[in-house]
């Protein structure tokens, strides 16, 4: 089946850090992979995607790249802000139409202190 | 502004009330979610529509009642509702025509639902 593992929070850091937030999946197929935010109050944005392997999906300083051969999707940004503070959703879409779900993994949050 | 509006932001009633929350899309997509966002839990799928037709539901209880008028609107009704229904609620939508998967969801900003 489909699932999405990433890593356990909450990740504190200070400001200026650099940010790795790790995302594994499993899925049969091509699927697509993203990342969502959350900030306080709000509902989740699309942050970044990519559709194929090797592609590399960039936002607002953050950067993640479709490893196939390790199923992964770590999202890295190398200067956090505390602006950034928020919690990250990895996600994956099976590759097929007809309104198939999009699976997300359980949230990581981040705090970034002055 | 997400291109997806959802109200009310915040809602809370009773367990005898009834209620609805409502969702609004002109992106021209044509399905939409419903997903349960609680505290220190994964999010949660309730309801698929494609094209006005609900195409998932995910063993929700029969005491939250989907509507989908037309693929721009969507409608969670709500009665006898329980503290532990109390949570975000996520309206979302997404253009399905791609064979890649690779559309993504637009998200509401949700609304917050307390049950006293």
């Amino acid at each position: 089946g489909n699932s999405v593992t990433q890593m356990e929070g909450p990740v504190t850091l200070s400001e200026e850090a650099f940010l790795t937030i790790n995302c594994t999946y499993t899925a049969t197929g091509y699927p697509s992979l993203f990342w969502y935010v959350q900030y306080p109050g709000e509902g989740l944005q699309l942050l970044l995607k990519a559709t194929k392997a090797d592609d590399k999906g960039s936002n607002k300083g953050f950067e993640a790249t479709y490893r196939k051969e390790t199923t992964s999707f770590h999202l890295e940004k190398g200067s956090v802000q505390v602006s950034d503070s928020a919690v990250y959703f990895c996600a994956l879409s099976p590759g097929y139409s007809s309104a198939s779900k999009i699976i997300f993994g359980s949230g990581t949050r981040l705090s970034i202190r002055p | 502004e997400t291109g997806v509006t959802q109200t009310p932001r915040h809602l809370v009633m009773g367990m005898t009330n009834k209620k609805s929350l409502k969702c609004e899309q002109h992106l021209g997509h044509n399905a939409m979610y419903w997903y349960k966002q609680s505290a220190k839990k994964p999010l949660e799928l309730m309801f698929v529509y494609n094209f006005k037709e609900q195409t998932e539901n995910n063993s929700v209880p029969s005491r939250f009642s989907p509507e989908c008028p037309n693929s721009s609107h969507l409608f969670l009704h709500l009665h006898t509702l329980q503290p532990e229904d109390s949570a975000l609620y996520l309206c979302a939508s997404s253009q399905t025509t791609k064979p890649d998967g690779s559309y993504g969801y637009t998200f509401g900003s949700g609304t917050r639902l307390t049950v006293v």
